[in-house]
């Protein structure tokens, strides 16, 4: 298996820009996540979907972050428009449903944006 | 809410052995431990369950007690190869996935 899979890997953007950030979860899991990571704020999960539908987006921070997922296999985290506090290293993770369930994390993509 | 972790650092020499904590506020279903290396994702380790069910990695282990909802993870006979920062992750429900992780621990395996 491919493991999960997210591009770009790197994104240097300058503020006011449309940021899109994508993610191909692993074949056969139901659960996708995003998180962002920062020194200060540690590993935050932002938004997760189960079977397609957005479950929980209570961690997406305000509404210039949106994300989808219109089919098993793709989502997109979208950021508009970015800001460089937005600077950070976005994971995607995937799993099987429920809480007994490992999750396996993407390589991420760090975004800076200047 | 974000469970506590500790120590928030630990070097240690090779062959020791180290201890990491996770306590949390909330009833928990499970715990997960996850180990990042500098530049690298997380890595999943091990999962331990509401009842005493584990999975996850031979070498590691770890404990899981319900009613103080703390979690223990064990680190014996350091490698250097164990250095990172270490992640648990709580869950409160069995019916999704949501994890909150803590701050992480950053483990340093010295020669």
């Amino acid at each position: 298996d491919a493991g999960v899979i997210q591009s770009p890997r790197h994104e240097v953007t300058e503020m006011g820009q449309e940021v899109t950030l994508r993610c191909k979860p692993i074949s056969g899991h139901n659960s996708l996540f995003w998180y962002r990571q920062t020194m200060m704020r540690g590993l935050e999960l932002l938004i997760y979907f189960n079977n397609n539908v957005p479950i929980d987006d209570s961690g997406m921070p305000e509404d210039r972050f949106s994300a989808k997922m219109p089919n098993a296999s793709f989502s997109t985290l979208k950021i508009q428009p970015s800001e460089p506090r937005d600077s950070a290293v976005y994971f995607c993770a995937s799993s099987s449903s429920g809480g007994s369930y490992e999750q396996y994390f993407g390589p991420g993509t760090r975004l800076t944006v200047t | 809410q974000q469970p506590v972790q500790s120590p928030q650092a630990v070097i240690l020499r090779e062959g020791e052995d180290a201890v990491i904590n996770c306590s949390s506020s909330k009833a928990l279903y499970s715990v997960h431990w996850y180990r990042q290396k500098h530049g690298e994702a997380p890595v999943f380790l091990m999962i331990l369950l509401k009842g005493g069910e584990q999975k996850g990695h031979e070498k590691i282990s770890a404990s899981f007690n319900e009613k103080k909802q703390q979690s223990s993870l064990y680190l014996t006979a350091s490698q250097l190869s164990y250095s990172g920062t270490y992640f648990c992750g709580t869950a409160s429900s069995g019916n999704t996935g949501k994890l909150i992780f803590g701050q992480g621990t950053t483990l340093q395996v010295k020669p």
